[in-house]
């Protein structure tokens, strides 16, 4: 079935540098790949999607890209706020398919 | 408003014991989600509904029965509740071009 890897488990950021979290896909009909932000108490949050028939899509300081021959997607934040601190779960879904698979998440702390 | 709300928020119960968890979504949407959420934050399906009918049930224990009594409300219910099953449980709705939309989570605590 469908799986979703993602890395890393933990990341720790100086607050203004970069973060970048990486995810894979076992399945190649997935055409949908969303981002969510969890934060201490809720429930996850879209943040930023992106589908099989773009490459890159930027909102603000938070983008995605895509690379389908190699069935990797990654999440890049930049210039991270200390309100960036949560954890972040990739996701996975195929063409007209109900289910979404998530990643195993990332928790990133952003350093002050 | 809300747009997916599940209550209780949190649950705390004793092994053996019956319980259910309700959840609610004002989108339109036809599907919903449960999913499960363990103490390292992976996140794992559940069971999936699309307009009221089960078309994903996920190696769950069949002690979870899921009921769809309209395409608004999918609740959990949960026989015999056993201590591995403490864990936050999330319900969730979304259609086919849009993305899921989750509810506050359902901390569930079996002592």
């Amino acid at each position: 079935g469908e799986n979703v890897e993602q890395h890393p488990s933990t990341l720790s950021v100086q607050e203004g540098d970069s973060a970048v979290i990486k995810c894979t896909y076992s399945d190649s009909a997935s055409n949908y790949f969303p981002w969510y932000k969890q934060e201490l108490g809720k429930g996850p949050q879209l943040i930023i999607d992106i589908r099989s028939n773009v490459g890159e899509k930027k909102d603000q300081r938070i983008a995605v890209t895509l690379n389908k021959t190699a069935k990797h997607f990654s999440l890049h934040i930049t210039e991270t706020q200390p309100e960036d601190s949560a954890v972040y779960f990739c996701a996975a879904r195929g063409m007209g398919a109900s289910k979404i698979i998530f990643g195993s998440g990332t928790r990133l702390s952003i350093r002050p | 408003d809300t747009a997916v709300s599940q209550t209780p928020k949190y649950l705390v119960t004793q092994m053996g014991n019956d319980k259910s968890i309700k959840c609610e979504q004002n989108l339109g949407h036809d599907t919903m989600y449960w999913y499960k959420q363990d103490s390292k934050k992976f996140l794992k399906i559940m069971f999936s509904y699309n307009n009221k009918e089960l078309i994903i049930n996920e190696t769950v224990p069949n002690r979870f029965s899921p009921k769809s009594p309209d395409k608004a409300h999918l609740n959990l219910h949960i026989n015999s509740l056993e201590l591995g099953d403490s864990a936050v449980y999330f319900c969730a709705s979304s259609s086919p071009q849009t993305l899921a939309f989750f509810g506050q989570g359902t901390r569930l605590t079996v002592v």
